[in-house]
């Protein structure tokens, strides 16, 4: 079945510093979502993509959908504690479009 | 104005009896979704409704059963309940995927933590 492979598996980074992760499938994907999930709550849609190459951003957040179809990028420029969490990238499923395939996720400390 | 919503937040009970959890959505989507997160914080699919139509039943046991009165809510039931269905269930809801053009957009409610003891 499809499967989303998310890296790093989890990070350490001191407030201030850069982020990047991304996420890859051995299929093609026609969508990216990345989302958010802070501790005790629900994932949040941070942003969607819906063609290869497309860069887009939310605020400190930057994702690309990669070229191949098969992966895709997300950033956080400088970070703040509050960027505490896990990311998940997901997709449509090829044979069900009513099923989002979720990825491993990126667990994300900052320290200060 | 909370968009997606589920109750309760916490539910702590015995092997063997049988519960519900509750959901609801504002947002004026056809499509509702039930999601288990195990420790490993993965998050899968058990079912899916659209409309209260079923469209989406992964293999899950039939101890779990899904109810959907009308296309703003989707209810879990699970009997006998087990050690191993202890996890956090979310709720999810999204325009109908299927639709021409549509979204794939899910947007998630804030969990229910079950626990089995």
């Amino acid at each position: 079945g499809q499967q989303l492979n998310q890296s790093p598996q989890s990070m350490f980074i001191q407030e201030g510093e850069d982020v990047s992760m991304n996420c890859t499938s051995s299929s093609i994907f026609n969508t990216w979502l990345w989302y958010k999930q802070d501790p005790g709550e629900g994932p949040v849609l941070l942003i969607a993509l819906y063609k290869a190459g497309e860069l887009t951003s939310n605020g400190r957040l930057t994702a690309q959908f990669g070229i191949t179809r098969k992966d895709s990028f997300l950033n956080i420029s400088a970070s703040i504690p509050s960027d505490v969490g896990i990311y998940f990238c997901a997709g449509p499923h090829t044979g069900t479009a009513s099923k989002l395939t979720f990825g491993t996720g990126t667990r994300l400390q900052v320290t200060l | 104005d909370t968009a997606v919503s589920q109750t309760p937040k916490y539910l702590v009970t015995q092997m063997g009896n049988d519960k519900s959890i509750k959901c609801e959505q504002n947002l004026g989507h056809d499509t509702m979704y039930w999601y288990k997160q195990d420790s490993k914080k993965f998050l899968k699919i058990m079912f899916s409704y659209n409309n209260k139509e079923l469209i989406i039943n992964e293999t899950v046991p039939n101890r779990f059963s899904p109810k959907s009165p009308d296309k703003a809510h989707l209810n879990l039931h699970i009997n006998s309940l087990e050690l191993g269905d202890s996890a956090v269930y979310f709720c999810a809801s999204s325009q109908d995927p299927r639709a021409s053009g549509a979204s794939y957009e899910q947007y998630f409610g804030p969990g229910t933590r079950l626990t089995v003891t």
